[in-house]
């Protein structure tokens, strides 16, 4: 069975610092997905990245980067220069490359910026 | 191109009703997926549908029922509802069977009281 632990419930930042959310993942599986999606307030859910177990490369997007570490089981989405617009729930998922495609969802991070 | 549509937005029951909540796919996208997510938690997979057919589910009692139609659209019917499943109940479309380019919807509030 696969499991996400996002162990940090709550963060608040003040505008400007930056901010990481953790994730740590478990599977037996050598083939995987991991995801970050963002839920603002109106409830749907924006994807922001997936990344495959194979590719362990680190990802820069704008404010936004992504450190995968396959040795620890981690995939921590870092936010710099924080604004207040990205005060959301943040959900870490796992997806087995089963051909399914179903996702298992951390509990999320809510992160709270302010001005 | 419109996303994934849901609807209703909002809805309240009374315990041991039935509700139907319904869900239209993103343009392209030929699978459905249903999630429920309770207060304060991570969605949890409910089942998945492609071709007409529930192609998986997760641990969800048989009260948990869904359809899907010709034009991809689907329905998930929930029976006898029980307080606990007051939820946001959100639907992912994505194409082809291991297509992993989920397009979640802004999802269903059911309140049951």
């Amino acid at each position: 069975a696969q499991k996400v632990t996002q162990a940090q419930t709550e963060i608040s930042v003040v505008e400007k610092e930056d901010v990481t959310l953790d994730c740590v993942y478990e599977t037996r599986d050598t083939t995987y997905y991991l995801f970050w999606y963002k839920q603002p307030p109106s409830g749907e859910l924006v994807f922001l990245i997936r990344r495959n177990s194979f590719d362990e490369q680190n990802e820069i997007s704008g404010r936004y980067s992504w450190n995968f570490q396959k040795s620890t089981s981690s995939f921590n989405f870092t936010i710099t220069a924080s604004q207040v617009v990205d005060s959301a729930v943040y959900f870490c998922a796992l997806d087995m490359n089963s051909g399914y495609s179903t996702l298992t969802f951390g509990k999320g991070t809510m992160l709270l910026v302010s001005p | 191109d419109a996303g994934v549509t849901q609807s209703p937005t909002h809805l309240i029951k009374t315990r041991g009703q039935q509700v139907t909540l319904r869900c239209s796919p993103k343009s392209g996208h030929d699978t459905v997926s249903w999630y429920q997510q309770a207060l304060g938690q991570g969605p949890q997979f409910i089942f998945q549908y492609y071709e007409e057919e529930e192609r998986q589910r997760g641990n969800f009692p048989d009260r948990f029922s869904g359809h899907q139609f010709p034009n991809y659209s689907s329905e998930l019917n929930v029976n006898a509802l029980l307080l606990g499943d007051s939820a946001l109940y959100l639907c992912a479309s994505s194409a082809g069977g291991g297509d992993y380019g989920y397009t979640f919807g802004s999802g269903t509030r059911l309140t049951v009281v």
